[in-house]
């Protein structure tokens, strides 16, 4: 079946800038989670959704990133006034949640250079 | 907080040869721990994991991991790497009161034909 798609794959875009990157999860996951993978600091856990509660938020870096879930699927994550330290590779996962046993599948990414 | 540790940054090994990659985690609660491996030009996918039960588990293309409680170890094993082995290898864990994943820092493994 189709795995987690992420658009755009890739995003160059200029200091100071908005940019919004989209996460297709995987159908019938319910639970969604952004990850930021960067040089010199590795994978990182940024957000997670779970159905209709309220988001875990404790990994978003500064005020400038949100993100939201729209009827349960696709996620928009949005940096806004874009840093170049914000240069990474920002990957999405879903899950079924199943407790315990919940394993996490990941989507290709999205690169986002900023200039 | 939880972290976990992959203490080799650059392995490189000959067709083959054995692997073993170290993987220690801080946390002394109850755990679950993945290995993910990243393909050159791939995304992540799970290679195994560990939830409960028997400690030495096996997954795709001949990988194992031992889970050693007393040691807060999950160590990667493979008796014979192949050059499409090649890749970065990335372990992970998971406390059983957050959802999110703390992953190492990842080894790149190399496979010389």
């Amino acid at each position: 079946g189709a795995g987690v798609s992420q658009s755009p794959s890739n995003k160059v875009t200029e200091k100071g800038k908005d940019v919004e990157l989209r996460c297709d999860p995987i159908s019938g996951h319910t639970a969604l989670y952004w990850y930021r993978q960067s040089l010199g600091q590795g994978l990182e856990f940024l957000i997670y959704f779970q159905g209709n509660s309220a988001p875990d938020k404790s990994g978003l870096p500064s005020d400038r990133f949100s993100a939201e879930r729209t009827g349960g699927s696709v996620s928009t994550l949005t940096i806004q006034r874009t840093q170049q330290e914000d240069s990474a590779v920002y990957l999405c996962a879903s899950s079924q949640n199943r407790g315990v046993v919940e394993t996490q599948y990941f989507g290709p990414g999205t690169r986002l250079l900023v200039l | 907080a939880q972290s976990v540790s992959q203490h080799n940054h650059h392995v490189i090994l000959s067709e083959a040869a054995s692997l073993e990659l170290g993987c220690n985690y801080s946390y002394g609660g109850t755990v679950n721990l993945f290995w993910y491996v990243q393909y050159p030009g791939q995304h992540l996918q799970l290679l195994l994991k560990y939830f409960s039960g028997d400690p030495l588990v096996k997954g795709i293309k001949g990988f194992e991991a031992e889970f050693i409680k007393s040691k807060f170890s999950f160590n990667l094993r493979k008796p014979s790497v192949q050059w499409s082995d090649t890749a970065e290898y990335f372990c992970a864990l998971r406390d059983t009161g957050r959802r999110a994943l703390t992953f190492g820092s990842g080894t790149r493994l190399q496979v010389q034909p």
